[in-house]
């Protein structure tokens, strides 16, 4: 079985100041690992994804990941934040041995403070 | 080009009724996926589609729930006799070929309430 947790359910940060969500996961295999943000009333948009490589992903509007598989964790970061970044924030995981059945976490409040 | 669509985006129906929601993909999007997604939490796998034929519905909840898609592109969901539980959002990805790199590309979702 394939989980993903989302320890946080909100992160305040004032505009500016650079963002962590964390995200943890479990799989049996190699994972395939996804950010997606919603907005309010709006689907999920495909922030960026971890497939193989590079451990640092980059992504869209700036943001990043970063891949550690020792502490099996996917973390999404931003250098600075933007109070148009406020949203919902959710992290997925894949087992790239298993089947095309994506997993997603709780989710994770974003508020940018002016 | 136009992203996942889907419709109604809202649907009030009561219980014991029968609904049906739409999903149109992404054009040449092979893989269609839906999810459920109730209130604070994250998206909950339904189904998956490759072309017309269902290739994983283990996420499906029970009998009730169906869904079809007949000619590899549009699918529809189908909910039989309703329950106050299955109120929640119900969301439809694509992603091109359905390979485990795809991206999933999501529709805004039909929000189902079942009085």
């Amino acid at each position: 079985a394939q989980s993903v947790a989302q320890p946080e359910d909100q992160v305040n940060v004032a505009e500016g100041n650079p963002l962590t969500v964390k995200c943890t996961y479990s799989v049996s295999g190699n994972p395939y690992l996804f950010w997606y943000v919603q907005y309010p009333n709006r689907g999920l948009q495909f922030l960026l994804k971890y497939i193989t490589g590079d451990n640092l992903v980059k992504g869209s509007y700036g943001f990043e990941a970063e891949f550690n598989k020792s502490q099996t964790s996917f973390h999404l970061k931003k250098p600075s934040a933007l109070v148009s970044d406020s949203a919902l924030y959710f992290c997925a995981v894949l087992n790239s041995g298993g089947y095309q059945k994506v997993t997603f976490g709780t989710g994770t409040k974003l508020q940018v403070i002016p | 080009g136009a992203g996942v669509s889907q419709t109604p985006s809202n649907k009030v129906t009561e219980k014991g009724k029968y609904v049906e929601l739409r999903c149109d993909p992404i054009s040449g999007h092979t893989a269609l996926y839906w999810y459920r997604q109730s209130l604070g939490q994250g998206p909950e796998f339904l189904i998956y589609f490759q072309g017309t034929g269902a290739a994983d519905d283990s996420g499906l909840p029970n009998d009730r729930f169906f869904a079809v898609r007949p000619e590899g592109s549009v699918s529809t969901l189908k909910i039989q006799r309703t329950e106050r539980g299955d109120s929640a959002v119900y969301l439809c990805a694509s992603s091109l070929a359905g390979e485990f790199t795809d991206t999933q590309y999501f529709g805004p979702g039909t929000r189902l309430t079942v009085l």
